[in-house]
Order: structure tokens, then C-alpha cells, then sequence
């Protein structure tokens, strides 16, 4: 029973235009959100994340929207650079208990 | 401030054979984790740790894994026979409190068992 599922394994930008990024989950429990980036042979670093009592959360180019009643998150990178290219990871928590994860989406920037 | 250290980074066995893996956490994190990250997947809690106590394991394939943080520092993850489904990332994380808050990761163990 995946709980968080990412739909998209893959999505290519190009530079400058804007990356989105989607995430869905099925625990309405889950209060909790957060965004990881992870480059090869490295573990996930930590990006951005949201409390439920908010929808929008904005942090330089990235930003992450939470829509409750779709079960739906996204972030969004603008403008899209090429360092930016990294599998990103979307995690869920009810707070004070485990993180759980999508399977990721690979982003590509190109030039 | 350091990271999250593991070692060791890459590990070949053969089925059945014995590893073992270790972790310490950022410095005067409380709380340390270890995930299982098979290939194409996000990362699966094995098992939680608050201080030196067990706060969630319900995931750890326990007829073959045992996980243990000895003074509430240093962990260490172990695989006891090793399958071959075994073969996977498996990463350690720290965060200073307990629960769904900031996790912060190690590079990893990848684990190939043949």
C-alpha cells in the first residue's frame, strides 16, 4: 500500500523555465511534508517543507503548494537550472512518527 | 558542522555471508534512523531510534536484521544471512528531536549480495 506516490519516474526542463514537480498521498492523517533532493551516490538533502495548517510555503526558487482536499502537493523550481537536476524525493509524516516516501521523479535541466 | 558519517560506502557478498553496516549521527541528534532504498524506489524505515531505545522497528525484517545504538551515539545495522533481495542503499539519518520533523541523511551503503 503505497501512501505517497510520485506518478511522474522522469521529467525533463529546459534551463530558465519552470520545473513542477507532483506528489500524491492517501493517509489524511499525514500532517506533515517535505521535499528531498538526491544526486548520485549521495543521500537525500533536504529541500523544503510544509505544515498542513499552511498551503504554501516559498523558499528562494522553490516553492511547495499543499491542497488538502486533492491529497496533492507539488513544488515548484523557478527558474529551473542545471545543478538543479537530481531525482527528488516527496516524504509525509503525521507529526512525531515516521517518514514515509514516494518512489521519486528525476528531474532533468538541460542548457 | 559534520554530516551524518557511514561506512562502509560499497559492499560485495555473497548470499548467506554476514555485514555489517555503521552510522554516527550529527552530533547530539537524539533520534537516528535506517532506511532500506532499493533501486527505483524512495526510502523504506527499517528501524528508529530514540536515544539508545527502539521506537519503531515494525518494518525490520527481523529473522535476518538487527539494528543497535549502544550509548545513544554510534549505530550499527546488521544482516545475518544476507539474500539476495537484500541489495539496496541503505542510508542512516539523524534529527535532533523524534518524529516527522527534518531528517538529515548519510551518503549511504550500497549493498550488492550475489
Amino acid at each position: 500500500d503505497q501512501q505517497v506516490k510520485q506518478n511522474s519516474p522522469s521529467l525533463s526542463v529546459q534551463e530558465g523555465r519552470i520545473s513542477i514537480l507532483n506528489c500524491d498521498y492517501t493517509n489524511s492523517m499525514f500532517d506533515y511534508f517535505l521535499w528531498y533532493k538526491k544526486y548520485p551516490a549521495e543521500g537525500p538533502t533536504f529541500l523544503i517543507s510544509i505544515s498542513s495548517i499552511k498551503d504554501k510555503n516559498e523558499d528562494g526558487r522553490f516553492t511547495v503548494f499543499l491542497n488538502k482536499s486533492a491529497k496533492h502537493l507539488s513544488l515548484h523550481i523557478v527558474p529551473s537550472q542545471p545543478g538543479d537536476s537530481a531525482v527528488y524525493f516527496c516524504a509525509a509524516s503525521v507529526t512525531g512518527n515516521m517518514l514515509t516516501f514516494g518512489g521519486g521523479t528525476r528531474l532533468m535541466v538541460k542548457p | 558542522e559534520a554530516g551524518v558519517a557511514q561506512s562502509p560506502r560499497y559492499k560485495i557478498i555473497e548470499k548467506r555471508q554476514s555485514v555489517a553496516f555503521w552510522c554516527n549521527p550529527i552530533s547530539g541528534h537524539a533520534t537516528l534512523y535506517w532506511y532500506q532504498q532499493i533501486l527505483g524506489q524512495g526510502p523504506k524505515l527499517l528501524i528508529q531510534f530514540q536515544n539508545n531505545g527502539v521506537v519503531d522497528d515494525s518494518q525490520l525484517p527481523k529473522d535476518r536484521f538487527s539494528a543497535e545504538r549502544l550509548k545513544g551515539v554510534d549505530s550499527t545495522l546488521k544482516i545475518q544471512p544476507a539474500k539476495l533481495e537484500d541489495s539496496a542503499v541503505y542510508l542512516c539519518a539523524s534529527s535532533p528531536k523524534t518524529g516527522g520533523e527534518t531528517q538529515y541523511f548519510g551518503p549511504g551503503t550500497r549493498l550488492l549480495v550475489l
